[in-house]
């Protein structure tokens, strides 16, 4: 597609409950980029990968948190046993390449809610 | 001390004013810095981005870097309503984290009548 694709948009989940969120880059893009945004705040990193390789996970919160790239296109992010303190927008970006001087461009992101 | 820091705003502005946003970054080794433009309930757009010292212009927006002052501004010339905005400025780190960005909170942007 021509931009970053994240599904669900909105997802509702109980307290305990495992989710899964989806991002599909933008075609031909070697790095994929997980981040969180609180309301008011930047988006604050949690996790990036170039091709199927995860490069950098030192912004993931907890070992609750997993992500993945198996074929080095579309990413998973996991939460286990959601809280209620995992609430907020969670954004995927993609850039061409990794390494400084790359452009990341956001997916619409998935609105998590956790009751 | 954050690592990026932005004034929240609102900066208001007239229209046909210019527009100048601020950031300021902790660390010495950052070697890019962008710009991203967020309507309320949307996402991060990028809108500049700047590599070395100096001004950088594309249309009616320039960035401008000093590393020495470790100091990154947006000017937004002939300001338009359709310019009110949070803008987010964000720093590539230095060559062990080069890939992540890490984000200011963003300046929210009212272009007034």
């Amino acid at each position: 597609g021509a931009g970053v694709s994240q599904s669900p948009r909105y997802k509702v989940t109980k307290r305990g409950q495992d989710v899964a969120l989806r991002c599909d880059p933008i075609s031909g893009h070697v790095s994929l980029y997980w981040y969180r945004q609180a309301l008011g705040q930047g988006p604050e990193f949690l996790t990036y990968f170039n091709y199927e390789a995860q490069q950098d996970k030192s912004g993931l919160p907890n070992d609750r948190f997993s992500a993945e790239r198996p074929e080095g296109s579309i990413s998973t992010l996991t939460i286990q046993r959601t809280e209620q303190r995992d609430s907020a927008m969670y954004r995927c970006a993609s850039s061409m390449t990794g390494g400084p001087y790359n452009e990341q461009f956001f997916g619409p992101g998935t609105r998590l809610t956790v009751l | 001390q954050k690592e990026v820091e932005q004034n929240s705003g609102p900066l208001s502005v007239p229209e046909g004013a210019i527009a100048s946003l601020n950031c300021t970054y902790s660390d010495r080794g950052s070697q890019s810095f962008f710009w991203y433009r967020q309507y309320s309930g949307k996402s991060p757009e990028l809108i500049m981005f700047i590599y070395s010292n100096g001004d950088k212009e594309d249309g009616r927006f320039t960035a401008q870097l000093n590393k020495a002052s470790q100091y990154v501004s947006l000017l937004i010339r002939d300001s338009q309503r359709s310019d009110s905005a949070t803008y987010l400025c964000a720093v590539n780190g230095n060559t062990g984290t080069a890939s992540k960005l890490t984000f200011g909170t963003g300046t929210r942007l009212q272009v007034t009548l």
